[in-house]
């Protein structure tokens, strides 16, 4: 079956480290996204792309960086200038219709050591 | 810019029992509405969409959704609740602009036996 896979579930950082979440799809989809979630908190839109080597700043792209060299990825690196890293990430792919995220993953929990 | 309101942070319901899950959203023009689903430690699941057309929209595991313009809402209705409907509810607005969803902040369901 066709899904998004997101690793590891749950990482931790360290004071000034930066770390990578993977993001791979197999649903051949166009389009791309990053979500931050906090406790009883909805989804804030980090980054997004609609197409390889190319993506556009979310609403808190601060602290974050990604790429898109391939269709099928789309790794978030969390970098040490986002002080507050602590949260559920969620990666999430849609077709062209709408291009609104219609696939999640099942998240990676970023925790702080 | 556009909003999410979901008036209600947390609802319970006993098993068998309709629900009514509201939504109202902000947004200058005829908007794309979604209703997803989010089990603990998990990712998102896209119950229903509405982008144009009938405005009584049918989703997965018998929910659906109408869309009211005059009162900017999208509320989801389900006429029997499952035990397994406990979960978080996301309403979601999108703009044609590709990718810029905005999600409200969740209502809890808790079913009672």
């Amino acid at each position: 079956d066709g899904g998004i896979t997101q690793s590891p579930k749950y990482l931790f950082r360290k004071e000034g480290q930066n770390v990578t979440l993977s993001c791979e799809q197999n649903l051949n989809h166009d389009a791309m996204y990053w979500y931050r979630q906090d406790p009883g908190q909805g989804l804030r839109l980090i980054y997004y792309s609609q197409i390889v080597n190319d993506f556009q700043k979310g609403d808190i792209a601060e602290g974050y960086s990604v790429s898109r060299e391939k269709k099928e990825s789309f790794p978030l690196t969390v970098t040490s200038a986002q002080k507050n890293p602590t949260a559920f990430y969620l990666c999430a792919s849609s077709r062209a219709e709408g291009n609104q995220p219609q696939h999640f993953g099942d998240g990676t929990r970023l925790s702080i050591l | 810019a556009q909003s999410v309101t979901q008036p209600d942070i947390h609802i319970t319901v006993s098993e068998g029992a309709s629900l009514e899950l509201r939504c109202n959203y902000s947004y200058g023009a005829t908007p794309y509405l979604f209703w997803y689903v989010q089990s603990p430690g998990q990712g998102l699941q896209l119950l229903l969409k509405y982008f144009s057309g009938d405005t009584l929209v049918q989703g997965i595991k018998g929910f659906e959704a109408e869309f009211k313009r005059s009162q900017s809402s999208f509320n989801l209705r389900k006429p029997s609740v499952h035990w397994s409907d406990a979960a978080e509810y996301f309403c979601a607005v999108g703009a044609p602009e590709r990718g810029k969803s905005t999600f409200g902040d969740g209502t809890t369901l808790t079913v009672k036996p």
